[in-house]
């Protein structure tokens, strides 16, 4: 089945760091991809999204590139802030299986 | 905005409890779903349901019942509450098959079975 493989964390970064959190995944249909945040005590919140190969997603100065040729969906950020300290899920979700598949997280710790 | 209310932020509740996650949703979407979230294995997919009264087994209905009698309210039902269902509850709804595929999701109820 379509699966999600995202890196482990967790990640410590600097403020001002450049920030990557790579995510790979498996399907056999034409998926959407998301990236999702979840800050401290809160749900998952919609980061961005990308309908379809070469698509580039990107919100609040992250953003991911939908590559079909390498099936990833990398998340990336030029300078991190100490308010960007959440946990980053990836999910792709197909019109086929009504629902959606998530990565275990990558947790992100940005220091002052 | 979208709008995903769950009933209790935190639950605490004795093994063999019946216990009830209300979740409520206020944009008239079509699905709804619960998944329980545990460190190292991010989310899982507990129930969905694509309409009133309809319901679809996940990854791990085992232990669960749901129920969906309106469309803005979706219900997690643990029958018979076990340590091991302690976890993070996380409701989503979304808009239905002829709509953008992403899931909003309410704050979480973070339940303890003792």
């Amino acid at each position: 089945g379509d699966s999600v493989t995202q890196m482990e964390g967790p990640v410590t970064l600097s403020e001002e760091a450049f920030l990557t959190i790579n995510c790979t995944y498996t399907a056999t249909g034409y998926p959407s991809l998301f990236w999702y945040v979840q800050y401290p005590g809160e749900g998952l919140q919609l980061l961005l999204k990308a309908t379809k190969a070469d698509d580039k997603g990107s919100n609040k100065g992250f953003e991911a590139t939908y590559r079909k040729e390498t099936t990833s969906f990398h998340l990336e950020k030029g300078s991190v802030q100490v308010s960007d300290s959440a946990v980053y899920f990836c999910a792709l979700s197909d019109k086929n299986n009504n629902d959606m598949r998530f990565g275990a997280g990558t947790r992100l710790t940005v220091k002052p | 905005d979208v709008k995903v209310t769950q009933s209790s932020r935190y639950l605490v509740k004795r093994t063999g409890e019946k216990v009830f996650l209300e979740c409520v949703q206020d944009m008239d979407h079509e699905n709804m779903f619960w998944y329980r979230q545990d460190p190292g294995l991010g989310l899982r997919l507990i129930y969905f349901s694509y309409d009133v009264k309809m319901k679809e087994k996940g990854d791990i209905p085992e232990g669960y019942s749901v129920s969906r009698e309106k469309k803005e309210r979706f219900s997690l039902i643990l029958e018979s509450a076990s340590t091991n269902q302690t976890s993070m509850y996380l409701c989503a709804s979304s808009l239905g098959v002829a709509g953008p595929l992403e899931q909003y999701f309410g704050p979480g109820t973070r339940l303890t079975v003792t």
